[in-house]
């Protein structure tokens, strides 16, 4: 079955580049995403890539995809305080729903 | 501009007590589902609709029951609330066709004492 694993923590100081990975295993995926938690709310759409390009980059977000190693990864240019938050990495196929299978997130934390 | 509206935000219940959580979209898609979200273990699927009228299981669906009668409302029932099913409740919906990106709500936060 379809397992999207990430690491649980990742620290950085403000003003540095945070990268957040994650692994699918899903080759099927048609498209993937990152979505972000900020506490006590629901899970907003960052960002997502379709699986046949490598890259997409929105203003300070950049999604590199590597096909190869089913690999993603976010990477977030100058991370603010306000970037804290949990970030969940998910993959959709076609068919059946189009359902998402989400990892268990990356929780970033953001210090001065 | 609402999106994804669930009620209620948060409730508790005693063991055994039913209740009926309510999702309401309003921007016409087709698709909606149900998600918990337990600490360490990410969303799971409880159940999903691809539209009005249809339901279908997810991965976690076992003490619970979805309806789909009008296309902008997805209700999630539980008959008989056990401890283990302490858990934020977040429903989704999507459109039927383009890039597949689900919207949430806030989540219902539900505790079964």
């Amino acid at each position: 079955g379809e397992d999207v694993e990430q690491s649980l923590f990742l620290s950085v100081r403000e003003g540095d580049s945070s990268v957040i990975n994650c692994t699918y295993t899903d080759s099927s995926s048609t498209y993937l995403y990152w979505y972000k938690q900020e506490p006590g709310a629901g899970l907003q759409l960052l960002t997502y890539i379709f699986s046949n390009m490598d890259m997409k980059q929105d203003q300070r977000l950049t999604v590199l995809l590597n096909k190869k190693d089913n690999h993603l990864s976010l990477r977030i240019a100058d991370t603010q305080t306000g970037d804290s938050a949990i970030y969940f990495c998910a993959e959709g196929a076609p068919g059946g729903g189009n359902k998402l299978t989400f990892g268990t997130g990356t929780q970033l934390k953001v210090e001065l | 501009n609402a999106g994804v509206t669930q009620t209620p935000k948060f409730r508790v219940l005693k063991t055994g007590q039913s209740m009926t959580l309510l999702c309401a979209q309003d921007m016409n898609h087709e698709y909606m589902y149900w998600y918990r979200q337990d600490p360490g273990m990410g969303l799971r699927l409880i159940h999903y609709s691809v539209g009005e009228g249809t339901t279908a299981k997810g991965e976690v669906p076992d003490g619970y029951n979805v309806s789909r009668l009008k296309k902008q409302n997805f209700l999630l029932g539980l008959e008989s609330a056990a401890p283990s099913q302490t858990s934020v409740y977040f429903c989704a919906s999507r459109e039927g066709q383009g890039s597949g990106a689900q919207h949430f709500g806030d989540g219902t936060r539900l505790s079964i004492l």
